[in-house]
């Protein structure tokens, strides 16, 4: 069973460039949730979908924003980027509705940010 | 609003030595994860910990949770190299996973 994916592997943007991210969640699952990882920050938590809908949002600028498809993959747009936004960008999926995963998230690789 | 502490942030120990992460939070919780990360991967999930009193047990990891005292534990028994990773433990509240910092661990051969 392929695991969540996540494209591109790197991105490299300027100040002020707007960056897309995609993900796609494991098949059958239908949340998908955006983490920052910048250094030394740990995991921040930035926003939620499912079934098609923002559930949740993070701490973070109205700049960050998203949609879930309705195949449920995902994307993150990053509007006038600054060099603070520059982390990975990890996506994560679950299964809300199984009784047996306990909305157990499963990660993707993420996607290297890097704002110069 | 949920915080996380874990401590410690770094850990550097001996193969063959007994160590213990600890995760405290701030406010209820109903269901805490624990998860690794290996240098410039992604996180790999762990344990689940659903209730007071849960221990699992993989391997030479286990990990436990009391609810009442909001603390979970990561406990490593005999490590071995394999094992040096960033830790982190992530209660939730409210549909929404809280990470705390990680504790990176570093198992010296």
């Amino acid at each position: 069973e392929a695991g969540v994916t996540q494209s591109p592997t790197h991105l490299i943007k300027t100040r002020g460039q707007q960056a897309t991210l995609r993900c796609s969640p494991i098949s059958g699952h239908t949340s998908v949730y955006w983490y920052q990882q910048a250094l030394g920050l740990g995991l921040q938590f930035l926003l939620w979908y499912d079934e098609g809908e923002e559930r949740n949002r993070g701490n973070f600028p109205p700049r960050f924003s998203g949609r879930q498809f309705p195949n449920y993959s995902s994307e993150l747009n990053v509007n006038a980027l600054e060099l603070e936004d520059s982390a990975l960008y990890l996506c994560a999926s679950s299964s809300p509705g199984h009784p047996f995963t306990y909305n157990e998230q499963f990660f993707g690789p993420g996607t290297r940010l890097t704002v110069l | 609003e949920l915080k996380v502490e874990q401590n410690p942030l770094f850990l550097s120990m001996q193969e063959e030595k007994n160590y213990t992460i600890y995760c405290n939070y701030s406010t209820t919780s109903d269901r805490l994860y624990w998860y690794r990360q290996d240098p410039g991967k992604s996180l790999e999930s762990l344990f689940v910990l659903l209730s007071n009193g849960a221990v699992k047990q993989e391997g030479r990891l286990m990990a436990s949770l009391d609810t009442k005292a909001r603390l979970s534990t990561l406990h490593i028994t005999a490590a071995v190299h394999d094992l040096s990773a960033t830790y982190f433990c992530a209660p939730r509240r409210d549909d929404k996973i809280i990470f705390g910092k990680g504790t990176r661990l570093h198992i010296l051969p």
